[in-house]
């Protein structure tokens, strides 16, 4: 199985900060790595595909980048509403493993 | 719209069966994969497996093979995630989703039901 590592798994930050997520991949996933967001309560919505594909609908301060082991989720001026946990998962090959989750808490 | 329904909670017994199900509207229902994802108390997410309902093709996480079956009612637009003998450790909160793109699993789930809770416990 493909290993998903992201880091920090917890980070503090205000509204307004710019935030970096990493998510490093035990072998090769091309761009088939996705990022969802998961809010306490709530199922997963998903936020970006083929590593840096934004949703429809989803704001234009979220970016994705990476390619083959490497990927970042970045959140250009964080707002209230993006406190969350983001995971990242791998679809280039069974089975499509999740990473551990970065949970984002206001400081 | 594209909606996708859960099954309601579940509180069952160690050893017992049970079967949740996820119905899907306003799509082709053969045309897109349904993956399930399972979330144990204050835990990630972990990949179960995915289905293809066209031609029943699924797949499974090596972790959740042999534990659970996936299978889809096509007569009535729905997925089914099934045990035959429950163990306190599928305590959990289960997912299905619809893949992002037509006939394609590769780039994620983007339509998610409300989850079924899954609770056992003697």
């Amino acid at each position: 199985d493909i290993q998903l590592t992201q880091s920090p798994s917890f980070l503090s930050a205000s509204v307004g900060n710019r935030v970096t997520i990493t998510c490093r991949a035990s072998q090769g996933v091309g761009s088939f790595l996705t990022w969802y967001q998961q809010k306490p309560g709530k199922a997963p919505k998903l936020l970006i595909s083929a590593a840096s594909t934004l949703q429809s609908g989803v704001p234009s301060r979220f970016s994705g980048s990476g390619s083959g082991t490497e990927f970042t989720l970045i959140i250009s001026g964080l707002q209230p509403e993006d406190f969350a946990t983001y995971y990242c998962q791998q679809l280039n090959s069974y089975p499509f493993t999740f990473g551990g989750g970065t949970k984002v808490e206001i400081k | 719209e594209v909606q996708v329904v859960q099954s309601g909670p579940e509180v069952k017994k160690p050893g017992e069966s049970l079967r949740i199900s996820c119905k899907v509207s306003g799509y082709s229902f053969t045309t897109y994969w349904i993956g399930w994802v399972r979330q144990m108390p204050g835990k990630g997410l972990e990949w179960v497996g995915i289905i293809y309902p066209a031609d029943s093709d699924t797949r499974y996480s090596p972790s959740f093979q042999g534990q659970v079956t996936i299978s889809v009612d096509k007569s009535f637009n729905t997925a089914y995630l099934q045990w035959s003998r429950l163990r306190a450790s599928d305590t959990a909160m289960y997912y299905c989703a619809r893949s992002a793109v037509f006939s394609n699993p590769h780039y994620g789930m983007d339509v998610w039901g409300q989850g079924t809770a899954v609770t056992v416990s003697s």
